[in-house]
Order: structure tokens, then sequence, then C-alpha cells
């Protein structure tokens, strides 16, 4: 089986910087997926991470460390469209593409 | 590029019911999901199609629920008969193939009643 643990909630000020962890334990791997969702839209992609290391991307930064199970999303410059559900999945299993969802982590961005 | 489609957005329905959900997905796109996400949760995995065959749904509860792909585009969700606790955002993404990145649909919100 695959377990997928972030926070369930963090809250931040706008123009500061906050740090969403994910930790995961899977059977195997094959990349983890950082999405972003505002209430009742659509995930929408951020970022993808198979090797070790930070991938960086504008306001947005995803890191991974395989060795740990542990992938953090770095968001700088805060703003308050930023305030939404940020959902860590893993592609886990031998030979599996499927991404498995974590519960997702709900940023509240305030002035 | 049009994103997935899906519809209806919203559904209510009292237990017992069926109900039939659709999804267009990107065009070209071979592997499209569904997903079930029960408020305040992640999306878990109902089932994957490869063009018009299954992948994987080891997931989905085959006494009410079913789904199809038949000309490898569009696919339906069905569930039938529809119990309380199927009241959830049913999501459907689609990607060019099962190692790129998925798009999600805006989904259809189903509460059973």
């Amino acid at each position: 089986g695959q377990n997928i643990d972030q926070p369930t909630e963090m809250t931040a000020t706008e123009g500061a910087i906050v740090q969403i962890n994910c930790t995961y334990q899977t059977s195997g791997f094959n990349g983890l997926f950082w999405y972003q969702q505002h209430a009742g839209e659509a995930p929408t992609f951020l970022s993808y991470n198979v090797l070790d290391g930070l991938e960086e991307k504008g306001r947005f930064s995803s890191f991974l460390s395989r060795s740990k199970g542990y992938s953090y999303l770095l968001l700088k410059e805060l703003q308050m469209k930023d305030s939404a559900s940020y959902l860590c999945a893993v592609r886990g299993g031998r030979g599996s593409y499927i991404p498995t969802f974590g519960r997702g982590t709900s940023l509240i961005v305030h002035p | 590029e049009a994103g997935v489609a899906q519809s209806p957005r919203y559904k209510i329905i009292e237990k017992r019911q069926s109900v039939a959900f659709w999804c267009n997905p990107i065009s070209g796109h071979a592997t499209l999901y569904w997903y079930q996400q029960i408020l305040g949760q992640g999306p878990k995995l109902l089932i994957q199609f490869q063009n018009n065959g299954v992948v994987d749904d080891s997931q989905l509860p085959k006494d009410r629920f079913s789904a199809e792909r038949l000309k490898g585009v569009d696919s339906t969700l069905k569930i039938q008969p529809a119990k309380l606790e199927d009241s959830a955002v049913y999501l459907c993404a689609s990607s060019l193939d099962e190692q790129q990145q998925a798009f999600f649909g805006q989904g259809t919100r189903l509460t059973v009643v």
C-alpha cells in the first residue's frame, strides 16, 4: 500500500514564504507531483519531481529526497490568490504510473 | 487547446437512484482517469483507462459503479444504486500517456440525499 502525509492546514501572511511538506511511504517510486486546487475548482499542475533536488518555477519550488521519502513545496512572495489546497501525489508501486494523492494542505494567506 | 470537459457540473439525487457522469478528455490523450474526491480529502482513483482498455479499477466499487470508454475517447461513469456516502466530486483527468502529467476537468459535484 501507499501512505502520503501532509499537514491539514497552514496559514501565512501575504508577502511571506511558506513551505508545505509531504512525506510518503510507497512500495516503489516513479515521481511526485504537486497540484494546486482552489475551492470548487479542478486541481491544476504545479510541479513534478522524479530525481532528488530542487526544481524552481517562478515563485514556486519543489524539492525531493527519495531516500527520505520527503518532498516540499516552497511558495515565495505569497499572494492572496495562493489561498488554496495543495495536493501532493506520488506515483508508487512497481511498474505503476498511477498517481495517488494525499489529503491536501489547505493554505490560508491573510493580509 | 480545449481542456477536459465534464457534465453535468452538479447533480442531486435520492439514495438508491442511478446517475451517470460524462467526460470528454483533451484531444489525443490516450490515458483517462476517474477520481472521487470527498470533501476535505484528496482525490481517490476509481479507474484508469488506456485508450479503451482498463488499466486499473482496483478501487472501483464494482457492485454499484461502472465505467466505460468504448471508442477510446469519451467516457461515462455510472452509479447504480447510489448511497449517501457517494456524495463527492467526481473528477475526470486525462494525459497524453500514463507517464505524463494529468489535466483535470472541473468535476461533477454529486449530492445524494
